[in-house]
């Protein structure tokens, strides 16, 4: 009964590829988010979605394209990987009411070669 | 836009308490948060606090908040080995708002 599950855990692929992360929440959350850890641990928010609806959009590539297709789906499409874009991909899901506590699938990590 | 700092590194002996400080510059932060990130894993809430407190004590946590100074802590009691962890601050605006992270403090503990 994970509450925010990420796939796959780990993605290890070519320069010029395109991939997809998957995120799911049973929490029934209406927000939830994409963030990027880099090799030193810093933590940046990418995107937000709040039902389904594009709300954040942080200075983020148009290679990377997220997809909501449902309130519990969120998914991460990365067109031709670079090798900067290797990274720990976090989603996560935020309750809508105080105290706002926000919640982390256990990442995906993506090495691109 | 919100600057969070941390210190990167803080070590302490097992049995100790651990003082983790963050910095930020919005002061119109309504929700702090801190999270726990073990080795290989996501991030767990650890506690929170609300702008409109001083203090929260969460067994062996306690968060403290100075307004004024834009200054938050986290304090663990009686540490152990298993709190070894990158520890994160993230103020929040409003509501549903991204979080802000720090780069993290990176406990050891030292048994």
């Amino acid at each position: 009964d994970t509450a925010v599950s990420q796939t796959p855990k780990y993605l290890v692929t070519q320069m010029g590829n395109d991939k997809s992360i998957k995120c799911e929440q049973n929490l029934g959350h209406d927000t939830m988010y994409w963030y990027k850890q880099d090799s030193k641990k810093f933590l940046k928010i990418m995107f937000s979605y709040n039902n389904k609806e594009l709300i954040i959009n942080e200075t983020v590539p148009n290679r990377f394209s997220p997809k909501s297709p449902d309130k519990a789906h969120l998914n991460l499409h990365i067109n031709s990987l670079e090798l900067g874009d290797s990274a720990v991909y976090f989603c996560a899901s935020s309750t809508g009411h105080h105290p706002y506590e926000q919640y982390f699938g256990p990442g995906t990590r993506l090495t691109v070669t | 836009g919100e600057d969070v700092e941390q210190s990167l590194f803080l070590s302490v002996r097992e049995g100790d308490s651990s003082v983790i400080n963050c910095t930020y510059t919005d002061s119109s932060s309504t929700y702090l948060y801190w999270y726990k990130q073990e080795p290989g894993a996501g991030l767990q809430l650890l506690t929170y606090i609300f702008s409109n407190m001083d203090m929260k004590q969460d067994q062996r946590l306690t968060v403290l908040l100075n307004k004024k100074d834009k200054h938050l802590s986290l304090r663990i009691a009686d540490t152990q080995t298993g709190d070894s962890a990158i520890y994160f601050c993230a103020p929040r605006m409003t509501g549903n708002t991204p979080l802000v992270f720090g780069k993290g403090t990176r406990l050891s503990v030292i048994a």
